[in-house]
């Protein structure tokens, strides 16, 4: 399979421990975005990195939350001390850089509950 | 800032029947992109369609049809003698010329069901 796979798919985890999600692109793309999705919402930004380095976040990205793409390729996402707050899909999404605006191509996402 | 209202929550037919999903936005710009993505069960957000905000032409691919109306800041889309597979989340997007191009703002999302 040679789409965007995402790791775990899902994680419950208790209040206040660290999580971390990788997202692995297809392989030809530079351009990585992490993407937030509550239930019955539509998917929120969070973040946007061209090769390696990280061009944009969003104001949601609070600094629990930090993301690194370090060599280009992967990303990881990581959430510290998490809150129930955190709950949510989180999506993974890449595209190259001669891909039409906004036709990214997304991951199953990893579903995290917090308890 | 950017705007995309689906008012449409959920929507239940009977395959076999027409149904039109229904998108507004608000942009302050002139040149922009929209966009329909499905959601099936698996959870992978599929791109469906882009317009651009100069291109106000119907489009229709297969069973699928949308409708552009600048005039109304409308982009719907109609599905044409339903099947059971269209079943998803359907999510009208738009990103504005200027911001980086895969800075999508969604909507909230329309839940479609199609009954055997």
């Amino acid at each position: 399979d040679t789409g965007v796979s995402q790791d775990p798919r899902h994680k419950i985890t208790k209040r206040g421990q660290n999580v971390t999600f990788r997202c692995d692109p297809i392989s030809e793309h530079n351009r990585l975005y992490w993407y937030r999705q509550t239930l019955g919402q539509g998917p929120e930004f969070l973040t946007y990195f061209q090769n390696e380095a990280q061009l944009e976040k969003s104001r949601l990205l609070s600094d629990r939350f930090s993301a690194e793409r370090p060599k280009g390729s992967f990303s990881t996402l990581e959430i510290q001390r998490t809150e129930q707050g955190d709950s949510a899909m989180y999506l993974c999404a890449s595209s190259s850089l001669g891909d039409p605006p906004g036709e990214l191509f997304f991951g199953e996402g990893s579903r995290l509950t917090v308890l | 800032a950017q705007k995309v209202t689906q008012a449409q929550t959920e929507i239940s037919v009977v395959e076999k029947e027409d149904v039109t999903l229904d998108c507004v936005y608000e942009t302050r710009d002139t040149t922009y992109y929209l966009f329909w993505y499905k959601q099936p069960p698996s959870g992978e957000l599929v791109f469906l369609i882009r317009r651009n905000s100069f291109d106000e032409q119907n489009e229709i691919s297969g069973r699928y049809s949308w409708n552009f109306q600048k005039s109304t800041s409308s982009f719907n889309f109609t599905i044409t003698a339903s099947q059971v597979v269209d079943s998803a989340v359907y999510f009208c997007a738009l990103v504005a010329g200027g911001t980086s191009y895969g800075k999508l703002t969604f909507g909230q999302g329309t839940i479609l069901t199609v009954h055997p």
